[in-house]
């Protein structure tokens, strides 16, 4: 298995308040990403990373914030939360390995509920 | 812009059916990767596979085996003799590499296989 760990696995957090998932990394993989599940919408891209400090938004980028000091970790961060981030949340990684071969795998997600 | 569609939300099957899993995606790259996830009721996601944009030879895993077809766009999802612990959600995913130099990966909205006994 990939060695990719989230934390925390479970949060429950009442509206307005800052929240940070953590995802770390063993396999030195340049790239990093956080994804959010919700029913309907599959998995939606909220930010990745292609390297330390190097980071761009997804397709549902807004209320959320990334940072990326080392390979290994990449944080999520709620500023202030809202109802409607309540979601199961997945950390990915991948390296590109040539050209003909890339991998992806994923955390075991963060389930969230901002009350 | 590219999209993944997978058209069918829910399938419901019995046991040793066969089952197929549509999945339609577009992009104007010309290299790109394709993968299919599973994701069982514990929720994890399960890397089942990748095939690049450059192999259209399809793939069999013992239960398992996928179609890519370039003319179509598109990466089916064969399970024969399903079986109850087939029942999951199943995502088909597209992996690009855009011209800037970063990456993405763009899943489908998934299908909920369900197999009775």
């Amino acid at each position: 298995d990939a060695g990719i760990t989230q934390s925390p696995r479970h949060k429950v957090t009442e509206t307005g308040t800052p929240v940070t998932l953590r995802c770390h990394q063993t396999e030195n993989h340049r790239y990093m990403y956080w994804y959010r599940q919700d029913p309907g919408h599959g998995l939606r891209l909220i930010h990745y990373s292609y390297g330390v400090k190097d980071t761009d938004k997804g397709e549902v980028s807004d209320g959320y914030s990334v940072s990326r000091s080392k390979t290994e970790d990449f944080l999520l961060t709620l500023e202030s939360a809202t109802s409607s981030q309540t979601s199961v949340y997945f950390c990915a990684i991948s390296e590109e390995k040539g050209a003909l071969n890339t991998e992806a795998f994923f955390g075991q997600g963060t389930r969230l509920t901002v009350v | 812009a590219q999209k993944v569609t997978q058209a069918q939300t829910e399938i419901s099957v019995v046991e040793k059916e066969d089952v197929t899993l549509d999945c339609v995606y577009e992009t104007r790259d010309t290299t790109y990767y394709l993968f299919w996830y599973k994701q069982p009721p514990s929720g994890e996601l399960v890397f089942l596979i990748r095939r690049n944009s450059f192999d259209e030879q399809n793939e069999i895993s013992g239960r398992y085996s996928w179609n890519f077809q370039k003319s179509t766009s598109s990466f089916n999802f064969t399970i024969t003799a399903s079986q109850v612990v087939d029942s999951a959600v199943y995502f088909c995913a597209l992996y690009i590499l855009t011209q800037g130099g970063s990456e993405k990966l763009v899943f489908g909205k998934g299908t909920k296989l369900t197999v009775n006994p």
